[in-house]
């Protein structure tokens, strides 16, 4: 899977947007954008994912350039919860790869007041 | 819907001890996996299920850590014994499967946050 690299930490207001980036330069064609977060104490959530199109959901937006070799995840109004640790991770959607997540270290994300 | 459910959700035990923890997975979900994350890193894969058959256990270390899912629903992951290098929480996620297409993504439990003294 391709490797990822995001910032190790940064800060936003809250009821901002938080623009959250990924570089992922060595991505091969079939391979997904995932975004998962962690908060303190709590298991990874899923929040989004996507291969070529953004996308939006309830959570947030995922834009995706057009060569592929970065993203940004969008936190449209951050509130204090949104507060933990935010993965992006490349994952080859061949199912002979066997769905596996590679996980780094992620953006440590603290919104505040 | 219930989400991946995980037990204990702490266990602190001595080195040299047993020590092993409880998934259940999403109902309907076919694949299993057992994550270990240490302090401040990613979760890393231990192994994974598909049904009740282990399919990729090459990261599970196999002298003292072992794993089942007898009827490919709910699994159970143990330690014996346990070493003070074992101390982590011990994340449970479940897909789909094979039914989840290119995409199958993965739910992931509480975790359980394991201390060996």
């Amino acid at each position: 899977d391709a490797k990822t690299t995001q910032p190790t930490s940064m800060d936003c207001a809250e009821g901002r947007a938080a623009n959250l980036p990924c570089n992922h330069s060595t991505i091969s064609g079939n391979e997904y954008v995932y975004w998962y977060r962690q908060i303190h104490s709590q298991g990874p959530q899923y929040i989004i994912h996507g291969l070529k199109n953004n996308e939006t959901n309830e959570m947030a937006s995922l834009i995706i350039t057009e060569d592929r070799k970065s993203s940004t995840l969008i936190l449209p109004h951050a509130t204090l919860r949104d507060t933990a640790v935010y993965y992006c991770i490349v994952r080859d959607g061949n199912k002979a790869a066997g769905n596996k997540l590679t996980f780094g270290g992620g953006t440590r994300v603290l919104v505040k007041p | 819907e219930a989400g991946v459910v995980q037990s204990p959700r702490y266990k602190i035990i001595e080195k040299k001890q047993p020590v092993a923890f409880w998934c259940n997975p999403i109902s309907g979900h076919n694949t299993l996996y057992w994550y270990r994350q240490n302090l401040g890193q990613g979760p890393e894969l231990l192994i994974r299920y598909e049904n009740e058959e282990a399919v990729d256990d090459s990261q599970l270390p196999k002298d003292r850590f072992s794993a089942e899912r007898l009827k490919g629903v709910d699994s159970t992951l143990k330690i014996q014994p346990a070493e003070l290098g074992d101390s982590a929480v011990y994340l449970c996620a479940s897909s789909l499967g094979r039914t989840g297409g290119n995409t199958d993504t993965q739910y992931f439990g509480p975790g359980t946050r394991l201390t060996v003294l």
